[in-house]
C-alpha cells in the first residue's frame, strides 16, 4: 500500500527555520516527480516546489532563495528545508505527486506551519 | 490572485448537471495537461481528471473533464449530496516552470 507521512511542522517566529518530512512506503520516492503543496488556512492550494526523479528542482517565486527541496533515497523521504520564514508561509503542508499521466494520486496527510511570533 | 481562474462557487440540486470552468493561459491549460481535484474539509485532495479528460481508477463516470484552447471544464452529472466539495483545476506553467492551480470552487448541492 502507497503511503506518504508528512512531518516536521511545527509553530516557528519569523525568520526561523523548519524542515518538512515526507517519508514514503510502498513505492520508490525517487522514480517519481514530487512536489511540495501547501494551503493557508480557509485558502486554495498553491504549489511550492518540485523535485524530478533525475533531480531537477523548481520553486514557486514566494519559495525561491528562501526553500531547498531533497531526497534522502535510503530513507525514501523528501525533505523542504524552509529558512526565512515569514508570517505568510503559515499553511498546511502536503507532499504530493502531482501530474501523473498514468493518474497515480499520492498525498500526504499534511504538516501545519504557523509562524508567528 | 491563481494563475488558473475558477468560479468561487457553484451549486445544483439533486440529479442535476453542473460545469466549473477553469480558465488558462497558452503556457499552461493550452498546452498542457488539465488535472482536477477534490477536497473534502480537514482532508488531502483527491484526484478526480487527469490527461485533461480521464478519470483514475475508483472515480465514477459521473465526473469528466474537457479542454479547449486555454480553458477546461469539470462536469458532475446526477449532482449527490457528497459531491458538496471544494474543486480545483490544476496544469504545469512552461513560463513559470511550475504548477499552477485555480482558486477552487465550493460546489454546494441544494
Amino acid at each position: 500500500e502507497v503511503q506518504l507521512v508528512d512531518s516536521g511542522g511545527g509553530l516557528v517566529q519569523p525568520g526561523g527555520s523548519l524542515r518538512l518530512s515526507c517519508a514514503a512506503s510502498g513505492f520508490t520516492l525517487s522514480t517519481y516527480t514530487m512536489s511540495w503543496v501547501r494551503q493557508a488556512p480557509g485558502k486554495g492550494l498553491e504549489w511550492v516546489s518540485l523535485l524530478s526523479g533525475g533531480g531537477s528542482t523548481y520553486y514557486a517565486d514566494s519559495a525561491k532563495g528562501r526553500f531547498t527541496i531533497s531526497r534522502d533515497n535510503s530513507r525514501n523521504t523528501l525533505y523542504l528545508q524552509m529558512n526565512s520564514l515569514r508570517v505568510e508561509d503559515t499553511a498546511l503542508y502536503y507532499c504530493a505527486l502531482l501530474g501523473d499521466t498514468y493518474g497515480s494520486d499520492y498525498w500526504g496527510q499534511g504538516t501545519p506551519v504557523t509562524v508567528s511570533s | 490572485q491563481s494563475v488558473l481562474t475558477q468560479p468561487p462557487s457553484a451549486s445544483g440540486t439533486p440529479g442535476q448537471r453542473v460545469t466549473i470552468s477553469c480558465s488558462g493561459s497558452s503556457s499552461s491549460i493550452g498546452i498542457n495537461y488539465v488535472y482536477w481535484y477534490q477536497q473534502f474539509p480537514g482532508t488531502a485532495p483527491k484526484l478526480l481528471i487527469f490527461n485533461n479528460d480521464q478519470r483514475p481508477s475508483g472515480v465514477p463516470d459521473r465526473f469528466s473533464g474537457s479542454k479547449s484552447g486555454t480553458s477546461a471544464s469539470l462536469a458532475i452529472s446526477g449532482l449527490r449530496s457528497e459531491d458538496e466539495a471544494d474543486y480545483y483545476c490544476a496544469a504545469w506553467d512552461d513560463s513559470l516552470s511550475g504548477w499552477v492551480f485555480g482558486g477552487g470552487t465550493k460546489l454546494t448541492v441544494l
